[in-house]
């Protein structure tokens, strides 16, 4: 079956642009992650919903980050006035069930903020 | 002090040699272990989960010391196709992925 997809899968943005990143997870998965990748590193989590509702955002890095899930399907994470350091991989994961279960990942979108 | 720290690498070795890689943990109420795999510029995916009594999968072992916070991951009889960043990952009372930072090896022909 189809797993999670991500897109675009590359993003060049200039300093101070907006960008919005899209998560498709796999269909019927409750929860839907988002960690952020730099360069030579691990995976860091951003924010985490349960269907619709966002009940963690705390790793999220300021409030120029913003992510929203209406329909408890897609995905969307939002930056604001991109910075440089905000360049990395962004990776999107989804698991059946509340909370726990496997998390499984999709290709990621690659940001560069020039 | 990182939450999840691995050994640094990168490993490179001959194909059909053991290797072995750490991990410790510095939460100590962490619930979940797991080694995720990550080829070059792909996104991670799950080896193995790791269990108090030590798990098997084929050439895989996964060994797990609560009282020391420490994991470990053995790769036998390695192959070609084993080259690839393996990270080290923990799970709390929440739903929160923690990863190391990972260890890069290189299987040789």
């Amino acid at each position: 079956g189809a797993g999670v997809s991500q897109s675009p899968r590359y993003k060049v943005a200039k300093r101070g642009q907006d960008v919005a990143l899209r998560c498709d997870p796999i269909s019927g998965h409750v929860s839907l992650f988002w960690y952020q990748q730099a360069l030579g590193q691990g995976p860091e989590f951003l924010t985490y919903f349960q269907n619709e509702a966002q009940l963690d955002k705390s790793g999220l890095p300021s409030d120029r980050f913003f992510a929203e899930r209406p329909e408890g399907s897609v995905s969307t994470l939002k930056i604001q006035r991109t910075q440089q350091e905000d360049s990395a991989v962004y990776l999107c994961a989804s698991s059946l069930v509340q909370g726990g279960g496997t998390q499984y990942f999709g290709p990621g979108t690659r940001l560069l903020v020039l | 002090r990182k939450e999840v720290e691995q050994d640094p690498g990168p490993f490179n070795v001959p194909e059909g040699a053991t290797v072995a890689f750490n991990c410790t943990y510095s939460n100590s109420a962490s619930q979940s272990f797991f080694w995720y795999r990550q080829d070059c510029r792909k996104e991670p995916k799950l080896l193995m989960s790791v269990y108090s009594s030590g798990n098997e999968d084929g050439r895989f072992t996964a060994q797990l010391n609560r009282a020391s916070q420490y994991i470990s991951l053995l790769i036998r009889d390695s192959k070609l196709s084993d080259s690839a960043t393996y990270l080290c990952v923990v799970r709390g009372s929440n739903y929160k992925l923690t990863f190391g930072k990972g260890t890069l090896l290189t299987v040789n022909p």
